[in-house]
């Protein structure tokens, strides 16, 4: 069963519009992890921002802010003031408790347009 | 901090030759490191698990002598692909958590691109 779920599998935004890229999980743990990463197209994958499930406030990082509803298992980043740069793929994970190894979604493109 | 060093970037080499790649922890210890395959525009596909002084753990339909993973330190592991064939080329990056640290992401390198001719 896919544990990570990203609907969009690409999307437009305009420049310094704001963005939701959407990933909803499943898991039967109380605890574990949600992580976003960047990928531009050089590969290298950047860790942009981290949500415990026990956390009650929202994760924030500079322009990225993560949208948590916990009861819809959903962890949506959100960036605002999109940039020309963040053109790229985005990859929502999740690590359980407990487990080493970390599960990725299938990725949405994103697009900034000038 | 938490920085990732793969090498090389860049490879291509012939059909039948053998690959190595290294991954380091340059200022982290990490007792275990995972081995990610990517295909174009796909997501990434987790080979292996790489644990310090132990076998790896490979996942479902990874063969294991033609990816040959060896974790000799705390900040060394490097992946062998034997006898490499064109299917065989791809995308593999590596990764590793910082150890002790329960929350920390994922750290990667930059990944290695295979060309098998």
């Amino acid at each position: 069963a896919q544990k990570i779920t990203q609907t969009q599998p690409g999307m437009f935004v305009q420049e310094k519009e704001a963005v939701t890229l959407d990933c909803t999980y499943d898991t039967s743990d109380q605890s574990y992890g949600l992580f976003w990463y960047k990928q531009p197209s050089s590969g290298e994958m950047i860790f942009l921002i981290y949500q415990g499930s026990y956390d009650e406030q929202n994760a924030t990082e500079g322009r990225y802010s993560l949208n948590f509803q916990k009861a819809r298992k959903s962890a949506n980043l959100v960036i605002s003031a999109s940039q020309l740069g963040d053109s790229a793929m985005y990859f929502c994970a999740m690590r359980e408790a407990g487990r080493q190894n970390f599960v990725f979604g299938p990725g949405t493109r994103l697009s900034v347009l000038p | 901090g938490a920085v990732v060093s793969q090498h090389p970037s860049r490879v291509i080499c012939k059909s039948g030759t053998s690959v190595k790649i290294e991954c380091r922890s340059l200022d982290f210890q990490a007792t275990t490191m995972f081995w990610y395959r990517q295909f174009p525009k796909q997501s990434l596909m987790l080979m292996a698990t790489s644990n310090e002084g132990s076998k790896a753990t490979y996942e479902q339909g990874v063969e294991k002598d033609k990816f040959l993973i060896n974790h000799a330190s705390l900040t060394l592991s490097t992946l062998t692909v034997t006898s490499a064939h064109p299917e065989d080329s791809s995308f593999y990056i590596c990764s590793a958590r910082v150890t002790g640290q329960p929350n920390s992401p994922l750290h990667f390198g930059n990944g290695t691109r295979l060309t098998v001719t």
